[in-house]
């Protein structure tokens, strides 16, 4: 079957560094997506990983293992703007299309002063 | 401005009064979809479209229909409505090439059957 597993919440201090994870089981596979949800708002794109290794973009980091189906979001000198859900995402198709998107459920994060 | 639009925003009705969704991108993308939100479950995926006149089922696609004969729209159809359709729809756009790159999603839209 198809699965993405992320924990449900995760607590952090203002300042800090977290990591938020993610595994998956897909029956195919063209890469792994992070977005951000703000209460009540859309998802809004964070990172792209199809190749195994860190994607850095700022206070972002994103990292992906293929043969252990793992990806992490870390997210350095947290903010109290960055208390959000994060979404993991593959994008899977059997066929090969690479045109079905599988969500997880989210990882709600509270930032703390 | 790039720009995924979707109406209504917020939508009361009552089982069984078809009903549509309608969502608009200006951003030339091949790609759209829908999702809908609900508590716990995440995101999951009703319909997608890779270009007009490609359809496709998502994990959820029983009880919608989607048309996309023009590229930047992409309607959801709810013939006949039910409550368990209650829930926050977002549409999606995206280029592809090789794969679906990041998704541009529109603002939700609240759906209540009563």
């Amino acid at each position: 079957g198809q699965n993405i597993d992320q924990p449900t919440e995760m607590t952090a201090t203002e300042g800090a560094i977290v990591q938020i994870n993610c595994t998956y089981q897909t029956s195919g596979f063209n890469g792994l997506f992070w977005y951000q949800q703000h209460a009540g708002e859309a998802p809004t794109f964070l990172s792209y990983n199809v190749l195994d290794g860190l994607e850095e973009k700022g206070r972002f980091s994103s990292f992906l293992s293929r043969s252990k189906g793992y990806s992490y979001l870390l997210l350095k000198e947290l903010q109290m703007k960055d208390s959000a859900s994060y979404l993991c995402a593959v994008s899977d198709d059997p066929r090969g299309g690479g045109f079905k998107t599988i969500f997880g459920a989210g990882t709600r994060l509270f930032v703390k002063a | 401005e790039a720009q995924v639009t979707q109406n209504p925003r917020y939508l009361i009705t009552v089982t069984g009064k078809k009903l549509t969704v309608t969502c608009s991108q200006n951003m030339n993308h091949e790609y759209m979809s829908w999702y809908r939100q609900d508590p716990g479950l995440g995101l999951r995926q009703i319909y997608y479209s890779m270009n007009v006149e490609v359809t496709d089922k998502g994990d959820v696609p029983e009880g919608y229909k989607v048309s996309r004969k023009e590229k930047r729209n992409f309607p959801l159809i709810l013939e006949s409505p039910s409550p368990n359709q209650t829930s926050l729809y977002f549409c999606a756009s995206s280029s592809t090439g090789l794969a679906v790159y990041e998704q541009y999603f529109g603002p939700g839209t609240r759906l209540t059957v009563t």
